[in-house]
């Protein structure tokens, strides 16, 4: 099992505020990545990393920017938030396990609310 | 891009009783997996499948990889009010940096 933390849990913030979502995990797993999630709808993957020094934008464009400057953390920033950003951020982390069998481990998510 | 069904969004089941979601894409997937998502929480794993017709149990959840590669199937058997949550199945085709696609999931009710 991954250990995968999120923090905040839930943010309502102002338009035009500068935000940092937080996200570490303590396996030392290479890959990571952010997805959003709105009501009723699949899990949309806006960025990942696949170790120190990595990041991609994923299927879904976001406004949103990443770093990954360590193994165990993958902060996600929005520069000035805006409504249309509020959903639910999901970081997840992967383990690779035997022949590539993969799995992803996600945290608990951090509720965004821009009014 | 590719894309997975599934249906319907919503299903309503008497507490005991079995329920079966399936999962479907028009592409052929080489890894099938199937998370709960509990409300105000991040989605868990509860089964992975890696070959065609893989048969896979955890509990009382079994779930089986299609033969065509294009599908695949939840059961639960015994509801119980915690199985409450939404059901997301998630495929990936072969390729070393591939990534998941999810399906937007089913949100499955238990009455008591």
């Amino acid at each position: 099992e991954a250990d995968i933390y999120q923090t905040p849990r839930y943010l309502v913030i102002g338009t035009g505020k500068k935000i940092t979502l937080e996200c570490s995990q303590t396996m030392g797993h290479d890959k990571m990545y952010w997805y959003q999630q709105d009501p009723g709808m699949e899990l949309h993957l806006i960025h990942y990393s696949y170790g120190v020094n990595s990041t991609e934008k994923g299927d879904l464009s976001s406004e949103s920017t990443v770093s990954r400057i360590r193994t165990e953390h993958f902060p996600l920033t929005l520069e000035s938030a805006r409504p249309s950003h509020t959903s639910q951020y999901l970081c997840a982390s992967s383990d690779p396990g035997r022949d590539l069998t993969e799995k992803l481990f996600f945290g608990s998510g951090t509720q965004l609310s821009v009014l | 891009g590719q894309q997975l069904n599934q249906s319907p969004q919503s299903m309503f089941i008497q507490e005991g009783e079995d329920v079966s979601m399936n999962c479907t894409s028009s592409s052929i997937f080489n890894t099938w997996l199937w998370y709960k998502q509990d409300p105000g929480e991040g989605p868990v794993l509860l089964i992975a499948l890696y070959k065609a017709g893989e048969l896979t149990s955890n509990g009382r959840l079994t779930a089986q990889f299609g033969i065509t590669r294009k599908d695949s199937f939840l059961n639960i058997s015994a509801s119980i009010p915690s199985d409450v949550g939404i059901y997301f199945c998630a495929g990936r085709s072969l390729g070393a940096n591939s990534k998941l696609t999810f399906g937007k999931g089913i949100t499955l009710s238990v009455r008591p």
